[in-house]
């Protein structure tokens, strides 16, 4: 593994069905975010993590729960997917919270929801 | 609210040069970050300013105004590869990003 990585790379979906996109990363960056990017809107966040074991909750969080367990993982589960959900979902991460560290993003995983 | 404006698509000509705008309104300022994202692919790195001034990277050099709440992103000697969208993003007083919706650039021979 180098970086971040994503899976799946796109999945189509049932609504009202159960989701859990999974994010990895081998860079040991305490920081991990979840955003959403649909077409004319800029990328959105979801959920974020400073370091492992604690979350937060971005700017869109409805109908989305993350966990961070341990340094490298962070999934972001759809309890009860909505068309509404349909987006492309990209994971990132970064060495600090703050600071000049920059986010660096996985490939991103392109969602919809039928 | 929190509000990045760019426009949403310019044109250029292979081996000119193009500056694209970024205007910010947040609640709080903690640095502006500038990235590139090819169609399909993920946003990718480009620039960090957070004083007042002028940063030069190669080709890409990048401008910030905190004063104006405003920077810009100039491309030189345009290479067809440089056809993508280029999202302005600022670090606010809780050290979250916000983000524009990213100015598409389309590059012609």
């Amino acid at each position: 593994i180098a970086g971040i990585t994503q899976a799946p790379t796109s999945q189509i979906l049932a609504a009202g069905r159960r989701m859990t996109l999974r994010c990895t990363q081998d860079m040991r960056h305490n920081a991990m975010y979840w955003y959403r990017q649909d077409l004319g809107l800029g990328l959105r966040l979801i959920h974020y993590s400073n370091t492992a074991g604690t979350t937060g909750k971005g700017e869109v969080p409805d109908g989305y729960s993350v966990s961070r367990a341990n340094t490298d993982d962070f999934p972001l589960t759809l309890a009860s997917a909505v068309p509404s959900q349909t987006s492309v979902y990209f994971c990132a991460s970064s060495g600090l919270a703050g600071g000049p560290d920059t986010q660096y993003f996985g490939p991103g995983t392109r969602l919809t929801v039928l | 609210g929190q509000n990045i404006d760019q426009p949403t698509e310019m044109t250029a000509t292979e081996g000119a040069i193009v500056q694209i705008n970024c205007t910010y309104q947040t609640s709080g300022f903690n640095g502006l970050f500038w990235y590139q994202q090819h169609a399909g692919e993920a946003p990718t790195f480009l620039s960090y300013n957070v004083l007042d001034g002028l940063e030069e990277k190669g080709r890409f050099s990048s401008f910030l105004s905190r004063s104006k709440g405003y920077s810009y992103l100039l491309l030189k000697e345009l290479q067809m590869k440089d056809s993508a969208s280029y999202l302005c993003a600022v670090r606010d007083s809780n050290y979250q990003l916000i983000w524009g919706a990213g100015t598409k650039l389309i590059i012609k021979p």
